[in-house]
């Protein structure tokens, strides 16, 4: 299996840019993950998916960010319009009933 | 809210030492994932424990979970180098979904 994949794995962007981040989740996983890492904070939980549906956001920082999963093979986090507080590596993750959950690679997100 | 909190944050052992790394968490859980993080990259699934007493080991490490005092430990034994990393407990409340993570332990093992 390909994992799962993320695109893009570095972004630099210019402050109140729109971001657009990208996950394939691995075929068959049932619930999706975003997360984000900093130093500072560690490793947030931003929102997950259980069969294509949003069942917790209350990790989202602000109304500047938004995710969907318009299909099981697909998810999106956008942020509009970024912040330099916003730059951090943002993972997604994916997992089938309790198995243990499987990361991308992550994207590093640079805003200026 | 479920905490999970692990110790040491910070880890420095010589190599051929052993240690152990604890995690703690605040609620009933059954299950409970061990993660490994090398500097800029991903998570790595490492021991998933799946009940009480469950012990799990994969060369120099082995894991352990008690639900019963909400505790996991990451036994190093005769570390190498090439342990070095961020390890990361987590805790899921509901089953498959929602994941906790720990604040993760920095291991350098030094040669």
């Amino acid at each position: 299996d390909a994992g799962v994949i993320q695109s893009p794995r570095h972004e630099v962007t210019e402050m109140g840019q729109e971001v657009t981040l990208r996950c394939k989740p691995i075929s068959g996983h049932n619930s999706l993950f975003w997360y984000r890492q900093t130093m500072m904070r560690g490793l947030e939980l931003l929102i997950y998916f259980n069969n294509n549906v949003p069942i917790d956001d209350s990790g989202m920082p602000e109304d500047r960010f938004s995710a969907k999963m318009p299909n099981a093979s697909f998810s999106t986090l956008k942020i509009q319009p970024s912040e330099p507080r916003d730059s951090a590596v943002y993972f997604c993750a994916s997992s089938f009933r309790g198995l243990p959950q499987h990361f991308g690679d992550g994207t590093r997100l640079s805003i200026l | 809210e479920l905490k999970v909190e692990q110790n040491p944050l910070f880890l420095s052992m010589q190599e051929g030492k052993n240690y152990t790394i604890y995690c703690n968490y605040s609620t009933t859980s059954d299950r409970l994932y061990w993660y490994r993080q090398d500097p800029g990259k991903s998570l790595e699934s490492l021991f998933v424990l799946l009940s009480n007493g469950a012990v799990k080991q994969e060369g120099r490490l082995m894991a352990s979970l008690d639900t019963k005092a909400r505790l996991s430990t990451l036994h190093i034994t005769a570390a190498v180098h090439d342990l070095s990393a961020t390890y990361f407990c987590a805790v899921d409340k509901y089953t498959g979904n929602q994941f906790y993570f720990g604040t993760g332990t920095s291991l350098t093992v030094i040669p």
